[in-house]
């Protein structure tokens, strides 16, 4: 059973461009969720998506961010205009639906590592 | 809003000797869990350890305890028999009970432990 699928690993990108970042969840999960790590920091939870629904965005910028989870393919996390506070690791984990004794972790992927020149 | 603090930024411990992680968390909530995740340079987020906060028993996995003080809001991790793949980043996370805050964890700052052979 594949784990979750990041990619790409590396990313640089010239200040302006636009930064496209995919993750396929684990089989079976329906629930994506994306995280910013800082250099020597700890990570960030930026969005919460469902299939086709973002359930929880506050920890995204208002501008130039934004997120998706199509009802086929990986889900995208996108940055426009990159800026070098962009730079990071992003990391994006899924679960399968959650419940209230749910008990079982969020599955990571090894991140995408933005480098913005 | 939950918060989680690690106030060690960095620990060294020698190899076969035994090191504890400290962590502290702040919530006014009931329910919730709390997890330990080991970042190898590889990037890579693993599970070490998850704590239910309604069971009073501490976890163990193998190597790895914690020792959870609900009171004190304190969850710290103690790692046995330390070994040199036990060099890591390690992360401390909160993740909230309540049915709508599905599997969203908030991270400490992390502690860079060494280990010395």
């Amino acid at each position: 059973n594949a784990g979750v699928m990041q990619n790409p690993r590396h990313l640089v990108r010239r200040r302006g461009q636009e930064a496209r970042l995919r993750c396929s969840p684990m089989k079976g999960h329906s629930h994506v969720y994306w995280y910013r790590q800082l250099p020597e920091e700890g990570l960030k939870f930026m969005v919460y998506l469902q299939k086709e629904n973002i359930i929880d965005e506050s920890g995204m910028p208002k501008e130039r961010f934004s997120a998706e989870f199509p009802k086929e393919g990986p889900s995208i996390l996108r940055i426009q205009q990159v800026v070098r506070g962009d730079s990071a690791a992003y990391f994006c984990a899924s679960s399968p639906l959650p419940g209230r004794r749910y008990n079982s972790p969020l599955h990571f992927g090894n991140g995408t590592r933005l480098t913005v020149t | 809003a939950q918060t989680v603090t690690q106030s060690q930024p960095e620990m060294s411990v020698q190899e076969a000797e035994t090191v504890t992680l400290s962590c502290t968390y702040d919530t006014s909530e009931s329910d919730y869990y709390l997890f330990w995740y080991k970042q190898p340079p590889s990037r890579q987020m693993i599970l070490v350890i998850r704590q239910e906060a309604y069971k009073q028993q501490n976890a163990t996995e193998n190597r790895f305890s914690v020792n959870f003080q609900k009171a004190a809001k304190s969850f710290s991790l103690k790692i046995s028999d330390s070994q040199l793949g036990d060099a890591a980043m390690y992360f401390c996370a909160y993740r909230s009970g309540e049915n709508n805050a599905g599997n969203m964890l908030t991270f400490g700052g992390g502690t860079r432990l060494m280990v010395k052979p």
